[in-house]
């Protein structure tokens, strides 16, 4: 594997279910970011993981909980969501160093029944 | 804030030049990036412009001025493959926080 991975892919839930998306980095970068990318709107920084701390968290609501328990994990877990956080979700990782570009990954699907 | 304005769509015809512009209001400007992203693919880094001037990689270029608070991206001799969302992003401040436009839509035509 090379670059970012999301699994998965694509997720259908209902507002009651709890599920999680991971997202995997395979370049040796210590930062790591969530966004949120829905129709019509600019791409949304969620959280931001420097050095496996959070050192970023945009008002994003409860719902959403970031894990990340090494440099090259992040997760996403999800629990009573609404139909509104249906979304395109990227994980995104870079350098620290405020020089460098971020990798994106392919994203994860989500829709909220 | 920041806010980041950019045209919605645009067309061109295939092996022509088309310019995708992007304005910004910010405090603590640290660098713009340009990202291309197909459609259901992940964003990819096209350029990064953080002094005045124009950055050149191939058929594509990006331009920044920072007393206008204004970029640009040129995409030469176009293909079909470049019709994409093109994505102008700023960030401000020390850390690595992006915030991005809204992206332009271009379609490349025969």
């Amino acid at each position: 594997e090379t670059g970012v991975t999301q699994t998965p892919r694509h997720l259908v839930m209902g507002m009651t279910n709890k599920k999680s998306l991971k997202c995997e980095q395979h370049l040796g970068h210590n930062a790591m970011y969530w966004y949120k990318q829905s129709a019509k709107k600019p791409l949304e920084l969620m959280f931001v993981y420097s050095l496996e701390e959070r050192v970023e968290n945009n008002s994003v609501p409860s719902r959403f909980s970031p894990e990340c328990p090494n440099s090259s994990h992040l997760f996403l877990h999800l629990h009573t969501l609404q139909p509104e956080d249906s979304a395109l979700y990227l994980c995104a990782s870079s350098h620290g160093s405020a020089l460098n570009e971020q990798f994106f990954g392919p994203g994860t699907r989500l829709t909220v029944l | 804030g920041q806010n980041i304005d950019q045209p919605t769509e645009m067309t061109a015809t295939e092996g022509a030049i088309v310019q995708i512009n992007c304005t910004y209001q910010t405090s603590g400007f640290n660098g713009l990036f340009w990202y291309q992203q197909h459609a259901g693919e992940a964003p990819t880094f096209l350029s990064y412009n953080v002094l005045d001037g124009l950055e050149e990689k191939g058929r594509f270029s990006s331009f920044l001025s920072r007393s206008k608070g204004y970029s640009y991206l040129l995409l030469k001799e176009l293909q079909m493959k470049d019709s994409a969302s093109y994505l102008c992003a700023v960030r401000a401040g020390g850390g690595n926080k992006l915030t991005f436009g809204t992206g332009t839509q271009l379609k490349v035509e025969l």
